[in-house]
């Protein structure tokens, strides 16, 4: 149980395209979804906290424009990042916290790439 | 100080040797405690979770937590090349959404 996907699992786009990521939470319902960016050799950068039917709750120097979050369903938030530029190519990473659960459990990541 | 401390490593261990992974915090309210491990190019897999103190054990690993030390252990027995993957340590209070994370430490087992 407590699986969480992602898709795409990576991504390769032109500068400035738009591309969006999915994550879903496939066994249970997550009333709070993470999204993490993380680069090479480096920890989790939490870049924002979305709660099911309100918005997301941008962390310090995220630019919430760029990067719009979406969270429509208790198993689905989704991550648009706007206008990509190279200098947004990173591993995007996703989670979800179970209702009534203290813990988050994480998607396999997507990996983009902005030419 | 951060939050949360972790040792980045590389700790390089041979097959079979039982591993240590730490960290230590500093905000008393933290009440449940996780490790995950990320294995290169893969999202973090939830390996252990804990509430307050004690010990917990899951076949070959087994979490400590001490809140008097504010300090928190990973143990791996009779350690495998499969296990090489960098471990995370994270927490959190009675405010779920806010969790913190350590640097991750990167653990080596050499067959």
């Amino acid at each position: 149980g407590a699986v969480v996907s992602q898709h795409p699992s990576w991504v390769i786009c032109k500068s400035g395209t738009s591309v969006k990521i999915e994550c879903r939470s496939l066994d249970f319902q997550a009333t709070t979804m993470f999204w993490y960016r993380q680069f090479p050799k480096q920890s989790l950068m939490l870049m924002a906290t979305s709660n099911e039917g309100s918005k997301a709750t941008y962390e310090q120097g995220v630019e919430k424009d760029k990067f719009l979050i979406n969270h429509a369903s208790l198993t689905l938030s989704t991550l648009t990042v706007t206008s990509a530029h190279p200098e947004d190519s990173s591993f995007y990473i996703c989670s979800a916290r179970p209702r009534i659960q203290e813990t988050q459990y994480f998607g396999p990541g997507t990996r983009l790439l902005v030419l | 100080q951060k939050e949360v401390e972790q040792d980045p490593g590389p700790l390089s261990v041979p097959e079979g040797a039982i591993v240590s992974l730490n960290c230590t915090y500093s905000n008393s309210a933290f009440q449940y405690f996780m490790w995950y491990r990320q294995y290169s190019r893969k999202g973090p897999e939830l390996l252990m979770y804990t509430y307050s103190s004690g010990n917990k054990e899951d076949g070959r690993f087994t979490a400590q937590v001490d809140k008097s030390s504010k300090y928190i252990s990973l143990f791996i027995r009779d350690s495998q090349p499969s296990d090489s993957a960098t471990y995370l340590c994270a927490m959190s209070a009675n405010n779920f959404n806010k969790f913190y994370f350590g640097s991750g430490t990167k653990l080596n087992v050499k067959p």
